[in-house]
């Protein structure tokens, strides 16, 4: 079955770190490059990162460029994404989904941060 | 706010239908990249219902369709079902290297 799923949410406090990884199954992973997708409450979805199948290529959204790192693990068929200098505004429900040239055709079911004190 | 921008909702009686605007700009939808529709449910991760502009995955009813037109794209759902009933997002790729969604329609099915 293709499938992904996200794990390594929780709550964490404004400032803090987190680490989020993204298990895949079910497809060629080291074939297709991966993205990072979070929807804060009441709000609508909105592209985090991508990286390309190599880790060759890598792109940020503004809004967490220089506080998040995207990498992978072919090898163990793992995204991660490694959260730093959190705030409430990183509060969201966070989905790793595959790339099909420049849409997302699989999607994990998410994992839920929330930065508070 | 937003990169493309969508009602923020739409609503029809079963059976009827309805079309979700996606609005955006020359520097994505209007620079030729394509547009996909994506369907939300609460607790679910996002599903794709239209890939290029006008592609069903298999799968998905043939109720749902999509076309574009300079800068904007459209999804249209006929013959309305209670399942229909969920939040649909566009989304794009923009010339500054980034994907790019909508701001979400919720479609009401009265």
């Amino acid at each position: 079955e293709v499938q992904l799923v996200e794990s390594g949410g929780g709550l964490v406090k404004p400032g803090g770190s987190l680490r989020l990884s993204c298990a895949a199954s079910g497809f060629a992973f080291d074939d297709i490059s991966m993205n990072w997708v979070r929807q804060a409450p009441g709000k609508g979805l909105e592209w985090v990162s991508s990286i390309s199948r190599s880790s060759d290529y890598i792109f940020y959204a503004d809004s967490v460029k220089g506080r998040f790192t995207i990498s992978r693990d072919n090898a163990k068929n793992s995204l991660f994404l490694q959260m730093g200098s959190l705030s409430a505004e990183d509060t969201a429900v966070y989905y790793c989904a595959s790339n099909e040239g420049y849409y997302m055709n699989i999607w994990g079911k998410g994992t839920t941060v929330t930065v508070s004190s | 706010q937003s990169v493309l921008t969508q009602p923020p909702s739409v609503s029809g009686a079963p059976g009827q239908r309805v079309t979700i605007s996606c609005s955006g700009s020359s520097s994505n939808i209007g620079a030729d990249y394509d547009v996909h529709w994506y369907q939300h449910l609460p607790g679910a991760g996002p599903r794709v219902l239209i890939f290029r502009n006008s592609y069903r995955p298999s799968g998905v009813p043939d109720r749902f369709s999509g076309s574009k037109s300079g800068t904007s794209a459209f999804l249209a759902i006929s013959g309305l079902q209670a399942e229909d009933e969920a939040e649909y997002y566009c989304q794009s790729f923009d010339t500054s290297l980034r994907w790019v969604f909508g701001g979400g329609t919720r479609l009401t099915v009265l």
